[in-house]
């Protein structure tokens, strides 16, 4: 079955350290990959997006993820937390277009 | 990108009523999408709205208890039928742009079905 998995539910970690979510999925053909970032009472917004070429992708505030095919994950890296990314995180892959199939979120808390 | 507005933002239902959700895009779009937020999970696919044509669902939604209308290319609604408590969540629209591939989300309908 397609599935989208991400590691950790919650992570706490004080502000500058360093931040890495994981996300693994399974599907079988080409995807497009996602982060989605919701900050608390707000929407759903793009962090960053993969559909193909450098796997290296960067976002916006900072954040930065990898694609590697061979273990079919797409991580989310912030070198430097702040206060502000206090949010919860979705990974998603599009198998097709505009059919988003989300990871269960991950709540990150940044404290001060 | 494209802004998109839910009505209601929220409302608490009592079992056994209906509740439509209103989605308006400020721009034409082809295809729009609703997802469900279920408490302390993530957000699933419910249907996708085609302007024109009836509605698509994915596997363990049906018409008869969501359905769909798409009058026209920056509107459509989601009714929540015959409500029970188990319905009680965040419903999200959505719509996509076909030159950047990004999905915008509404900020979403959060009901309440006691």
């Amino acid at each position: 079955a397609q599935s989208v998995s991400q590691h950790n539910h919650h992570v706490i970690l004080s502000e500058a350290a360093s931040l890495e979510l994981g996300c693994n999925y399974s599907y079988g053909g080409t995807v497009n990959l996602f982060w989605y970032v919701q900050y608390p009472g707000q929407h759903l917004q793009l962090l960053l997006k993969y559909f193909s070429g450098d796997p290296l992708v960067k976002g916006i505030k900072g954040f930065e993820a990898e694609f590697i095919k061979s273990k079919f994950s797409f991580n989310l890296r912030k070198p430097s937390v702040q206060w502000s990314d206090t949010a919860e995180y979705f990974c998603a892959v599009e198998a097709s277009w505009g059919k988003l199939q989300f990871g269960a979120g991950t709540q990150v808390v940044v404290t001060p | 990108s494209a802004v998109i507005s839910q009505k209601p933002s929220r409302d608490i239902c009592q079992r056994g009523t209906s509740l439509t959700i209103q989605c308006q895009v400020d721009s034409q779009v082809t295809m729009m999408f609703w997802y469900r937020q279920q408490p302390g999970q993530s957000l699933t696919l419910i249907a996708t709205a085609n302007q024109g044509s009836e509605a698509t669902y994915e596997s363990g939604f049906v018409i008869d208890k969501f359905p769909i209308s798409r009058p026209n290319l920056t509107f459509s609604t989601l009714t929540v039928s015959n409500m029970s408590p188990e319905d009680s969540s965040i419903y999200l629209c959505s719509v996509g742009t076909t030159n950047t591939g990004e999905l915008f989300f509404g900020e979403g309908s959060r009901l309440t079905v006691l």
